[in-house]
This record gives C-alpha cells, structure tokens and sequence, in this order.
C-alpha cells in the first residue's frame, strides 16, 4: 500500500529543476505532498485529487496522472529553502477519507 | 496557523516505564493522527481517529492505545516502554473530508528515548 517515491535523493545546485514522482499501485483518491526540514515537522505543500486539475504554487507545481496512479512533484528554479524531505501522502480510492499513508521520502540538497 | 501542541518534546524513560505522550489542537478538526518516525526516514501510521469516541489502528503495530474522549485531545500511551520504542512520534489533525483542502497540520513531535 506505501507508494513508491522516486529518486531517493537529489543534489541540485541553486537555479537547476528537479522533479519527484510518487506512484501507488492502488487507485487512489488524493494525493498529497509535504516538505520537511530537518528537525522539523512535515509541512504541506498541495494537495490533488482524483479528476482535480495540477496544482501550482510559486515555483513548485504538481501534477496527478489518474491512469498512471502517478503524482509528480515539480521544482523550479530551485532555491537554498527548498533543500528538505519531500514525502507524497496518499488516500486509496476505496479506502478515502481514512488517512494517508506516506512513500520514503525524497531528500533534496540544494547549494549554492 | 495551525494550532496544534504536543507534550513533552523530549523524554526519557527506563524500559517497562509506562507513557502518555500528549496531543491537542485548538482548529476544532475532527480527524486526527498518530505517526511515528525514525531521524530521515518515513512516516508510519500507527492509530488515527475520526472524531470524538472513534479510534481506528494504523499499518504499524507500535503496541501503544490511543483515545479520543474529546474532540481536541489525542493522547498516545505505552503501556510498557521498550527500546524499541525509540522514536519521534508526530500528531496531526485535519478538518473533515469536504470542509477544506484535507491537509495535515502537524505538531512538533515528541522524541522518546526508552533506555
């Protein structure tokens, strides 16, 4: 049932994009990424749901193909803020409404 | 702003010790969460609740018992502390399903160390 985060990690330089893809072999209502610091908690980033249109906010964008059961996380022109562990959350079809259950997680180093 | 407090932020205990690990929110969110994660890894599910006396267990069998005697209260406890138990654990809350975007508002996490 976890979803399968791809890469596991990624160094980018600060400018470069980056992207990461979760996938589920459920059908899937919703899901959802965060971003952690380190020593922090998760913060949410946006949310998307089956039939929803892709998701933007600032430089950071997502996108939910529903045949795929795939989400992918959209990074650009990445910052020195962005550098953290991103986690996709996701909410099975038949099971919406529970709770999420999230991938391993994506660690994103960017420098300058 | 999320509201959502977590007590103690750090504790210690000897093995056997029993624990409460202690969540409120202040948003009025009916659904709540209890996850636990090691330092850089995942997020495991270990008990969630969708509203006042309802209690549901999570993929992680982490032998802790949750309540939900009030809508703002989520108390986590051990009955019996065992280094394995070693971990932060994180509540969550969020409002119900069609009344917002469903996010997760996370508290701070309390980090156990069982010795």
């Amino acid at each position: 049932q976890q979803p399968v985060q791809s890469p596991q990690a990624v160094i980018l330089r600060e400018g470069e994009d980056a992207v990461i893809n979760c996938s589920s072999s459920k059908a899937l209502y919703s899901v959802h990424w965060y971003r952690q610091k380190h020593g922090e908690a998760p913060v949410f980033l946006m949310i998307l749901l089956k039939g929803g249109e892709q998701k933007g906010h600032d430089k950071i964008s997502a996108s939910f193909n529903e045949k795929k059961q795939q989400s992918s996380l959209y990074l650009t022109a990445s910052q020195l803020s962005y550098s953290g562990t991103y986690f996709c959350g996701t909410e099975p079809f038949n099971q919406a409404g529970t709770a999420l259950i999230f991938g391993k997680g994506t660690t994103l180093s960017v420098s300058s | 702003e999320a509201d959502i407090y977590q007590t103690p932020r750090y504790l210690v205990i000897g093995t056997g010790k029993k624990i409460t690990l202690e969540c409120s929110q202040t948003m009025g969110h009916d659904k709540m969460y209890w996850y636990q994660q090691d330092p850089g890894m995942e997020l495991h599910l270990i008990h969630y609740s969708y509203g006042v006396n309802s209690t549901e267990k999570g993929d992680l069998s982490s032998e802790s018992t949750v309540s939900r005697i009030r809508t703002e209260h989520f108390p986590l406890t051990l009955e019996s502390a065992r280094p394995s138990h070693t971990s932060q654990y994180l509540c969550a809350s969020s409002p119900a399903p069609g009344t917002d975007t469903g996010e997760l508002f996370f508290g701070e996490g309390s980090r156990l160390t069982v010795l």
